[in-house]
Formats: structure tokens, sequence, C-alpha cells
């Protein structure tokens, strides 16, 4: 079975500093990774996705994520954040052979900038 | 264009009561998944529907759960007999293609049901 662990609940961080999310994953088989925002009473976003070829990924709003297979670990990262980032961050496996598309997904890591 | 809507936005009902929840996804699109998040937790997988019918409802807590998407696009997600566990936020997503691991799946802002 695949399972996805984000190491931080909540996440408080200043205005302009950098930031870092953190997701694990277990899985014997192949995956692609998501990384969804969900921001207050919306919808979860796409923010980007690893499905192959180079590791870092980037995404909208300046978000990047690095895909490490041997830490497997897909963490997020912006170097600036903006008052508007407040959200939760989701993390999320799917299998990359033999599903339909379903989401495993993290807990959630609630980020919240501070002016 | 429009995106994935969910009716109602909340809905509180008593135990033992029977309710549907409507899911509207982007027209055109053949996939239909529906999660169900708790408080406190991620989204967890439900159902997921390949045009009409449902290609895996491996997700769904028991018989009390059952959904329909007869026309290939609105989709409603029954629950009998409710019970206070089944208090969460109920989330649709749908995708354009037919059920593809790489495809970006494009959620509702969900329903809020609550169990007294």
């Amino acid at each position: 079975a695949q399972s996805v662990t984000q190491l931080d609940s909540q996440v408080p961080v200043f205005e302009e500093a950098p930031v870092e999310l953190r997701c694990n994953y277990s899985s014997s088989v192949s995956v692609y990774l998501f990384w969804y925002v969900q921001y207050p009473n919306q919808g979860l976003q796409l923010l980007l996705k690893y499905l192959s070829g180079s590791t870092l990924v980037k995404g909208i709003n300046g978000f990047e994520a690095e895909f490490n297979k041997s830490q497997t670990s897909f963490h997020l990262r912006k170097p600036s954040v903006h008052i508007s980032d407040t959200a939760e961050y989701f993390c999320a496996v799917s299998l990359a052979r033999g599903s339909q598309g379903n989401l495993i997904f993290g807990k959630g890591t609630k980020l919240s900038v501070k002016p | 264009g429009a995106g994935v809507s969910q009716t109602p936005s909340n809905k509180v009902t008593e135990k033992g009561k029977y309710v549907e929840l409507r899911c509207d996804p982007i027209s055109g699109h053949t996939a239909l998944y529906w999660y169900r998040q708790s408080l406190g937790q991620g989204p967890e997988f439900l159902i997921y529907f390949q045009g009409t019918g449902a290609a895996d409802d491996s997700g769904l807590p028991n018989d009390r759960f059952f959904a329909v998407r007869p026309e290939g696009s609105v989709s409603t997600l029954k629950i009998q007999r409710t019970e206070r566990g089944d208090s969460a936020v109920y989330l649709c997503a749908s995708s354009p293609s037919y059920g593809h691991s790489t495809d970006t799946q494009y959620f509702g802002p969900g329903t809020r049901l609550t169990v007294l």
C-alpha cells in the first residue's frame, strides 16, 4: 500500500522568508507526485506535479519541488513567500501503473505567512 | 470557463436520514472522482467514474454509500442511514481523460456534511 507523510502540520513564517514544506512517501511501485493547495473556502488547486524527467519541478506562484527517489521525498519550496500564500498544502501520489488515477493524500500542512 | 461545482455547499442532517450530494464536473471531462475529507485529514478516495460507469468503488466505506453518474456528466453521491461519523467535507474532482494517473484533477469547493 502507498502512504504519504507530511511531517509538519503547521508552518508559520514571516513574509519574504523562504519556506520548505516536507513530504515523504512510501510505495513499493513507481508513483507520480503532486502538490495541491487549498485556499480558504476554495477547492484544491494543482501547484505542480512530477511525472518523469528532471527531478526539479517548477509550478505556479513561484513554487518548486524536488523529487528525491533515494529519500522518497518530494519537498515543496518557495524562496520568498507572500501573505497570499497562506493556505493549506497537500502532497499526494498516484500509482504510475494499475491505477485509475485516484490520489492518495497526506494530512496537509497549514502555511501561515505573517507580516 | 466554469469549474467543478458542488451542491449544496453545506448540508446538516440528523442521524439516520438519507442525503444526496451533487457534483457538476467541468464540461467534457470524462473522469470523475469523489473524495472525503475528515477534520484534520487529507482527502480520501471514495469512487471513480469512467463515463457513466463506476470503474473503481474500492474506497466506499460500506454499503450505505452509493454514487451514480447516469449520463456521464453530473454525479450524485448518496448516503443512506447517515451516522455521525459520516460528517466530513465531500470533494468531487474531474479530469479530461479516462483515469490517467498523469492527469490533473480539478476539484470542486466541496460539500460540508454535518450529521447531528
